[in-house]
């Protein structure tokens, strides 16, 4: 059972323009939420988060939504650029006892075109 | 750069045998989680040490095992290996319970 879901394996954007990734989470104790970016052959670099008592945290050209009620989240970079091209992994965390642990989605390929 | 250190970079064995990945965590971290990503696989969470004891798990075989030792770095055994274990393995850390995990650059294993 799936808890965070990418459901769009690749997405392709200009570049200029507007990159929107989604990602989808099933389990109502989840309260904090993480994007990370991944290129090949590297480790995951953590991106950008936010806590479930907020809706929208902003970095630079990178802004993250958090829908609670549809259990949606979103990423937002404003301009892609091709250097933006990557895998992007949603993940939640939810605490468990003393322990927290991150649950992630199965990622999606962005390919910024120039 | 994370501050995460994992070594090897790249392994291949052969079925059958044993191998050791090692993870030195970032200054000041005291958690080290492990995971495996196969082709065409997420992120799977394999197990969490905080402090040189286990705190969760995950998906992990029973063929494989980790511990954290006193100086906090990590090692991850893998036994028996299968061709299906070929993956990358990501060592991550952060600070206590920290909600952020950071990744190392992996460890990518090949059995032939």
């Amino acid at each position: 059972d799936q808890q965070v879901k990418q459901n769009s394996p690749s997405l392709s954007v200009q570049e200029g323009r507007i990159s929107i990734l989604n990602c989808d989470y099933t389990n109502s104790m989840f309260d904090y939420f993480l994007w990370y970016k991944k290129y090949p052959a590297e480790g995951p670099t953590f991106l950008i988060s936010i806590s479930s008592i907020k809706d929208k945290n902003e970095d630079g050209r990178f802004t993250v939504f958090l829908n609670k009620s549809a259990k949606h989240l979103s990423l937002h970079i404003v301009p892609s650029q091709p250097g933006d091209s990557a895998v992007y992994f949603c993940a939640a965390s939810s605490a468990s006892g003393s322990a927290r642990q991150l649950t992630f989605g199965s990622g999606t390929q962005l390919t910024v075109l120039p | 750069d994370s501050g995460v250190t994992q070594t090897p970079k790249h392994l291949i064995t052969a079925t059958g045998q044993r191998v050791t990945l090692r993870c030195s965590p970032r200054s000041g971290d005291l958690s080290v989680y492990w995971y495996q990503q196969s082709l065409d696989q997420g992120l799977q969470f394999l197990i969490q040490y905080y402090n040189g004891e286990e705190r969760a798990k995950g998906n992990i075989l029973e063929r494989f095992s980790a511990q954290q030792f006193p100086d906090l770095h990590s090692e991850l055994n893998l036994s028996s290996l299968e061709l299906g274990d070929s993956a990358l393995y990501f060592c991550a850390s952060s600070v206590v319970n920290g909600n952020t995990i950071y990744f190392g650059e992996g460890s990518w294993l090949t059995v032939v």
